[in-house]
């Protein structure tokens, strides 16, 4: 069963900058299939990015993925206001399905 | 538009049964793969459970496994989840979500419904 762990828990930034988002697994994700997530408040998650890299439909190019095996990176590069939420990863399509714990983008 | 719209959430006692429904449309349901996501309020996000397209592949969690059932209904667009013996640990928000890429779940969740809430409490 594949552990993905998230890094930093708390990243407190400004709008404009350029925030950076880890996902590490506990073993290497085949295929590269890892997806990302935006979480707003009150809201339901939406799919961001999927197959490490590939912007899902209507995803702003500000969003950006990268990395393979067993290390991921989300980059946005100008945070919106829009933007500050919480971002989880996930594996597929390997049952269990495990979710990353979350790193929550916050105002500075 | 993709719409997912999750009913039969509330209040249950522990060991008690719960069935959740989730209604689909504006996409072709019967040729894509089904997933239940639940998250414990202000916490993260546990994938629960996959069906294929065509019902013939079930995946649980480990957490839920012999307890819950994932089923559909292809004639109505409805996915749905079975729980029986639920535990407190089983309060949470339960989304139903369509896979991206097709019918035998290769793909991440592509859209996912607004969630209910299910509550075990006596």
């Amino acid at each position: 069963e594949i552990v993905l762990t998230q890094s930093p828990g708390t990243l407190s930034l400004s709008p404009g900058e350029r925030a950076t988002l880890s996902c590490r697994a506990s073993q290497s994700v085949s295929g590269n299939y890892l997806a990302w997530y935006q979480q707003r408040p009150g809201q339901a998650p939406r799919l961001l990015i999927y197959g490490a890299s590939s912007r899902a439909t209507g995803i702003p190019d500000r969003f950006s993925g990268s990395g393979s095996g067993t290390d991921f990176t989300l980059t946005i590069s100008r945070l919106e206001p829009e933007d500050f939420a919480v971002y989880y990863c996930q594996q597929y399509p390997t049952s269990p399905r495990a979710f990353g714990q979350g790193t929550k983008v916050e105002i500075k | 538009q993709v719409q997912l719209v999750e009913s039969g959430g509330g209040v249950v006692q522990p060991g008690g049964s719960l069935r959740l429904s989730c209604a689909a449309s504006g996409f072709t349901f019967r040729n894509y793969g089904m997933h239940w996501v639940r998250q414990v309020p202000g916490k993260g996000l546990e994938w629960v459970t996959f069906i294929q397209y065509d019902g013939s592949n079930k995946y649980y969690a480990d957490s839920v496994k012999g307890r819950f059932t994932i089923s559909r209904d292809n004639s109505k667009d409805t996915l749905y989840l079975q729980m029986d013996s639920l535990r407190a640990e089983d309060t949470a928000v339960y989304y139903c979500t369509k896979d991206l890429h097709g019918g035998t779940g290769t793909g991440p969740s592509s859209y996912w419904g607004q969630g209910t809430l299910v509550t075990v409490s006596s």
